[in-house]
């Protein structure tokens, strides 16, 4: 057990719809990055928050969004969903600290299926 | 660009050893990290190697050759509980710090 939660667990969506998937970070760290891990692939980065700003940003559309509160929890955000975007989403949680980013730590992750 | 090869698939037995390898071309480098991943679970931690050699943990120890472009995870003494798949990951040298990923190495240890 790493700290970090994510929910839901599973989530079913149409086509075109939107979707809201949300993290909490490990005590204590002030960084949290999202993957999307497709079947039998590994896992690919999307962006990373720290303290609420976006830290940096993978080769994702902009439909992929997020955002980091205060107390460091997360959502991602994706909009006009289309069939690939069916994948476990992972969040990972670290501490930033003199420019150096320490280990990171993931979340069980939320299995999204696109129908 | 970048790059990072591992074997798609692995066999080995109960007991035994084996090597998982790994090789990556990125344009910064700031350590590589191992992790294990059992299906429909998330990447837990294993290893880090920012410097050239040997690091061991038990049965699980990861070599690096930064020169090479090259890192290894040898399992000794194998478990079933060892089945699962090696993801091998390349930190990012720029201020994100983002994991790099190879596709992963789905290793099948039977009795």
């Amino acid at each position: 057990e790493t700290g970090v939660t994510q929910s839901p667990t599973h989530l079913i969506k149409t086509r075109g719809q939107q979707v809201t998937l949300r993290c909490s970070s490990q005590s204590g760290h002030n960084t949290v990055s999202w993957y999307q891990q497709a079947l039998g692939q590994g896992p690919q980065f999307i962006f990373q928050y720290y303290r609420e700003e976006e830290n940096g940003r993978g080769n994702f559309p902009p439909r992929f969004s997020g955002l980091q509160f205060p107390n460091y929890s997360s959502e991602l955000n994706v909009n006009a969903l289309e069939l690939d975007d069916s994948a476990l989403y992972l969040c990972a949680s670290s501490t930033r600290g003199s420019g150096i980013l320490y280990e990171q730590y993931f979340g069980p992750g939320t299995r999204l299926t696109v129908t | 660009g970048q790059n990072i090869d591992q074997p798609t698939e692995m066999t080995a037995t109960e007991g035994a050893i084996v090597q998982i390898n790994c090789t990556y071309q990125t344009s910064g480098f700031n350590g590589l990290f191992w992790y294990q991943q059992h299906a429909g679970e998330a990447p837990t931690f294993l290893s880090y190697n920012v410097l050239d050699g040997l690091e061991e943990k038990g049965r699980f120890s990861s070599f690096l050759s930064r020169s090479k472009g090259y890192s290894y995870l040898l399992l000794k003494e194998l478990q079933m509980k060892d089945s699962a798949s090696y993801l091998c990951a390349v930190r990012d040298l720029r201020a994100t710090g983002k994991l790099i990923f190879g596709q992963g190495t789905t290793l099948q240890v039977k009795p």
